[in-house]
């Protein structure tokens, strides 16, 4: 069964610090997805990938496919950025994503 | 463009009725996606349809669930005999294909059952 794993559970940072998310991932995964979730369920999706590095803005998602490891890191972290923030695991011939259970993230003024 | 969108926002339903949830994906997306993600839970896959077929019905929790994709564009959840278990927000996804892409997410619809 692919099985994704997320941590911490809950975030709770001060405005400007630097927050790094951790997921890890099973066999059988062959590209991982972060995902943004506000209050009220809106999903959006921040980055999907399958090797090396993305930035966009002030995220970076990395990834170790040796370690079955990815990352997520916020730079000069924002009280905007408080969010739930969600990495799944795309597989199988659907592609189908399986979830991790989520990071709710608190940043404060 | 316009994004993938479904109705209704909220449906609240008595146990034992039936309900149907809609999802109108992007335009051009050939792959999508039900998931339902309960109360302090991440989403989990219910069924997925490439164009008109359900290529992966797997994660539907039984004969009660059911979904179609009629022309390969707007697709409807059904749910018979409903049960307060399936409350839940159902979201939908689309994508450009199968394979690698980035799944795009409705604001989805929560159902609440009395």
């Amino acid at each position: 069964k692919n099985e994704v794993e997320q941590s911490p559970q809950n975030l709770t940072a001060q405005e400007g610090e630097f927050i790094t998310i951790n997921c890890s991932y099973s066999v059988g995964i062959s590209a991982l997805h972060w995902l943004q979730q506000h209050p009220g369920g809106g999903i959006v999706s921040l980055f999907m990938l399958s090797s090396g590095k993305k930035k966009h803005g002030r995220l970076i998602a990395t990834i170790n496919i040796q370690e079955k490891h990815s990352s997520l890191h916020i730079t000069a972290s924002h009280p905007r950025d408080s969010a739930v923030y969600i990495c799944a695991g795309d597989s199988g011939s659907a592609r189908q994503l399986t979830f991790g259970s989520g990071t709710q993230l608190t940043v404060l003024p | 463009g316009a994004g993938v969108s479904q109705t209704p926002s909220n449906k609240v339903t008595e146990k034992g009725k039936y309900v149907e949830l809609r999802c109108d994906p992007i335009s051009g997306h050939t792959a999508l996606y039900w998931y339902r993600q309960s109360l302090g839970q991440g989403p989990e896959f219910l069924i997925y349809f490439q164009g008109t077929g359900a290529a992966d019905d797997s994660g539907l929790p039984n004969d009660r669930f059911f979904a179609v994709r009629p022309e390969g564009s707007v697709s409807t959840l059904k749910i018979q005999r409903t049960e307060r278990g399936d409350s839940a927000v159902y979201l939908c996804a689309s994508s450009l294909t199968s394979g690698p892409w980035e799944q795009f997410f409705g604001p989805g619809t929560r159902l609440t059952v009395l």
